[in-house]
């Protein structure tokens, strides 16, 4: 079955630099790949789609790269601030088959 | 806000009593989901409906039953839950298109007495 992996449960960056988390998939060819932030006690909010043909896709302060040879995705938040702190959730499918999601990554922005 | 609403934002109930959850969209998606989450993990897909057919059923028990009335609206009828059903159920609409985002409700908060 398919596995979608987000090795960093925790992440802390110094307020102004980069952010990036990693997210690998195995067992599958995934047509596009989504990334949600959710806050505590809310529900995931969509920020980034990328397709297997984009290599690169930005929206503001982020940025998603999707590389299929190597069955990954990166997601980079540049100029980090402390309200960008939260859970980022990748997740394959969508559609009319639901969402599978990655353990997620509790990015913490230090002032 | 979000534009899919869920309620009641919070619940508590007995092992033996029968409640329902309610999510509603107005943004004419025609796919709904119901997601389970537990603290600290990632939401769970549960259950799909798709033009107000069930079409996914990812081997939820049959304690949680889930009705679609209308394209606007998705229930999810409770009874005889367990305690390790205490979580957060999200509620989540779409296009039936590929290459669309999922949009979340905010969720119901279950605790299981």
């Amino acid at each position: 079955s398919q596995k979608i992996e987000q090795n960093s449960e925790a992440l802390n960056i110094q307020e102004g630099k980069t952010a990036t988390l990693t997210c690998n998939y195995t067992n599958y060819s995934p047509a596009y790949l989504q990334w949600y932030r959710q806050d505590p006690g809310r529900g995931p909010v969509f920020l980034l789609l990328i397709r297997e043909n984009e290599k690169e896709k930005r929206k503001e302060r982020l940025k998603v790269t999707f590389d299929t040879t190597l069955k990954q995705s990166l997601f980079h938040i540049t100029a980090s601030q402390p309200a960008d702190s939260a859970t980022y959730l990748c997740a394959l499918g969508g559609g009319a088959d639901g969402l599978t999601f990655g353990k997620g990554t509790h990015l913490i922005i230090q002032p | 806000d979000t534009e899919v609403t869920q309620t009641p934002k919070h619940l508590v109930m007995g092992m033996t009593n029968k409640k329902s959850l309610k999510c509603e969209q107005h943004m004419g998606h025609r796919a709904m989901y119901w997601y389970k989450q537990k603290a600290k993990k990632p939401p769970e897909l549960m259950f799909v409906y798709s033009y107000e057919k069930l079409s996914i059923n990812e081997s939820v028990p049959s304690r949680f039953s889930p009705e679609c009335p209308n394209s606007s609206l998705l229930n999810l009828h409770l009874h005889a839950l367990q305690p390790e059903d205490s979580a957060l159920y999200l509620c989540a609409s779409s296009t039936e298109d590929s290459y669309q985002p999922q949009h979340f409700g905010d969720g119901t908060r279950l605790s299981i007495l």
